[in-house]
C-alpha cells in the first residue's frame, strides 16, 4: 500500500533555530498538506499545497513558516526561527483530489528547547 | 461555535459492550464526513467514511443527520483493540477539519 513518508521521526532543536521537516507524498497525489498536533490537543490545519503553490493557509502559518516542493517528490515544511510553542507532532498528508483518499505520514515529533 | 465538536469522553466500557458517540459540525454546506482513529502518538488513520444513508463496516456503524448537523459512530461488541481516540473529520474547501477526538477505553 502506498505510504506518505516523513523524516525525521524526532527532532530536538534549540529555540531560534531553523528546522526543515521532510515529507514524500504518494506519487500520484496532487494535494499536499501539513497539519500539527500539540500534545493533548486536536489536529490543526497549517497549509495546503496544490499545483506548486499554497492554496490555503491557517492563521498559525505565519511568516516563520514556509513550504516547498523542490524536486517533484519531496514536500518540506520550514520553520525559520523556532519557538517553544512550536513543539508538536507535525503530520504531512496527501490526497489525489482533495476530496477523499487522504493519507497521513507517521509524523515528526518536534521538540523545541 | 467550533467547526467540529466532539464529546471528549473518556468512554470506559467492558469488552463486548456497545459504545456510541456523536460529533456536531457548524458548516451546513459540509459534504464529506469521516471517522478517523488515532492511537497514542500515532498518525490519524481512516476508519470509515460516513454516507448520507448511514453505513456499516463490520462492528462499526456510522450515521449522518444533516438536519441536526451531526454524525455518529457506534461500535458493537467492542474489543480491547478498539481502545483509541476517534476523530470526527469533515472536508471543507479541499482540506480536513478535525474534532478534538473522543477517547474510548475498552477494559477486559
Amino acid at each position: 500500500e502506498p505510504e506518505v513518508t516523513q523524516t525525521p521521526s524526532h527532532q530536538v532543536t534549540q529555540m531560534g533555530q531553523e528546522v526543515i521537516l521532510r515529507c514524500v507524498p504518494i506519487s500520484n497525489h496532487l494535494y499536499f498538506y501539513w497539519y500539527r498536533q500539540i500534545l493533548g490537543q486536536k489536529v490543526e490545519f497549517l497549509v495546503s499545497f496544490y499545483n506548486n503553490e499554497i492554496s490555503e493557509k491557517s492563521e498559525i502559518f505565519d511568516d516563520q513558516f514556509s513550504v516547498e516542493r523542490p524536486d517533484g517528490s519531496n514536500f518540506t515544511l520550514k520553520i525559520r526561527s523556532t519557538k517553544l510553542e512550536d513543539s508538536a507532532m507535525y503530520f504531512c498528508a496527501s490526497s489525489p483530489t482533495g476530496n477523499y483518499g487522504y493519507t497521513f505520514g507517521s509524523g515528526t515529533r518536534l521538540t523545541v528547547v | 461555535r467550533k467547526e467540529v465538536e466532539q464529546d471528549p469522553g473518556p468512554f470506559n466500557v467492558p469488552e463486548g459492550a456497545t459504545v456510541a458517540f456523536n460529533c456536531t459540525y457548524s458548516n451546513s454546506a459540509s459534504q464529506s464526513f469521516f471517522w478517523y482513529r488515532q492511537d497514542c502518538r500515532k498518525e490519524p488513520k481512516l476508519l470509515m467514511s460516513v454516507y448520507s444513508s448511514g453505513n456499516e463496516d463490520g462492528r462499526f456503524t456510522a450515521q449522518l443527520n444533516r438536519a441536526s448537523q451531526y454524525i455518529s459512530l457506534l461500535i458493537r461488541d467492542s474489543k480491547l483493540s478498539d481502545s483509541a481516540t476517534y476523530l470526527c473529520v469533515i472536508i471543507n474547501d479541499y482540506k480536513l477539519s478535525f474534532g478534538a477526538g473522543t477517547t474510548v477505553t475498552v477494559r477486559a
